[in-house]
């Protein structure tokens, strides 16, 4: 596509609910990224993906936290049994190459609120 | 580690104002820098990059300079407009290992008003 996608833009999810969060990168990207930005907090690195290649899971906060990519195309990141520390802006971002010379195209990222 | 520290917001300007954000970054090698925008409700956008000493990167009016002896690279704009209102985010990617990544600051909220 054009540009990354994300779904759902918003999320609202109960206290210990598993969710889903869906990102689809442009097309030919190969390296994929996910990211969380929580207030106050910055943008926080939470995994890669580079083609075939073993993820780089060395940002997940917590084992309830796991994501996969299939295909070498879209990526689902899982959350399971949500806590409200969890709440945040969870954006993906895909680059054609990992040239340091290259930033990266972000969707505009799901907004997940736990209550 | 990497990292990148920049001035803390929100910064509120009347339009027409001078813009500076400063940036300063901790990495070894020699690191791309890049300023990324957030509009309201929105996700990143690549603002602008440079990938070696001295370059400078400007897009939109934006100007930054890579200034290797002061480990800086300052966000500047002659002449802001309401539409500017965003977070501004600079962001290093380093040349050794984990390169991949890109390291941000804690953004730079910017008010700009009529």
């Amino acid at each position: 596509g054009a540009g990354v996608s994300q779904s759902p833009s918003n999320k609202v999810t109960e206290k210990g609910k598993d969710v889903e969060l869906r990102c689809d990168p442009i097309s030919g990207h190969t390296a994929l990224y996910w990211y969380r930005q929580s207030l106050g907090q910055g943008l926080e690195f939470l995994i890669y993906f580079q083609g075939n290649s073993a993820p780089d899971k060395s940002g997940l906060p917590s084992d309830r936290f796991s994501a996969e990519r299939t295909g070498g195309s879209v990526s689902t990141l899982t959350i399971q049994r949500t806590q409200q520390e969890d709440s945040a802006v969870y954006l993906c971002a895909s680059s054609l190459l990992t040239d340091r010379a290259y930033g990266y195209t972000f969707g505009s990222g799901t907004r997940l609120t736990v209550v | 580690g990497n990292s990148v520290t920049q001035m803390e917001g929100p910064v509120t300007l009347s339009e027409e104002a001078f813009l500076t954000i400063n940036c300063t970054y901790t990495a070894t090698g020699y690191p791309s820098l890049f300023w990324y925008v957030q509009y309201p409700g929105e996700g990143l956008q690549l603002l602008l990059k440079a990938t070696k000493a001295d370059d400078k990167g400007s897009n939109k009016g934006f100007e930054a300079t890579y200034r290797k002896e002061t480990t800086s690279f300052h966000l500047e704009k002659g002449s802001v407009q309401v539409s500017d209102s965003a977070v501004y985010f600079c962001a290093l990617r380093s040349s050794g290992a984990g390169s991949y990544q890109l390291t941000f600051g804690k953004g730079t909220k910017l008010s700009v008003i009529p």
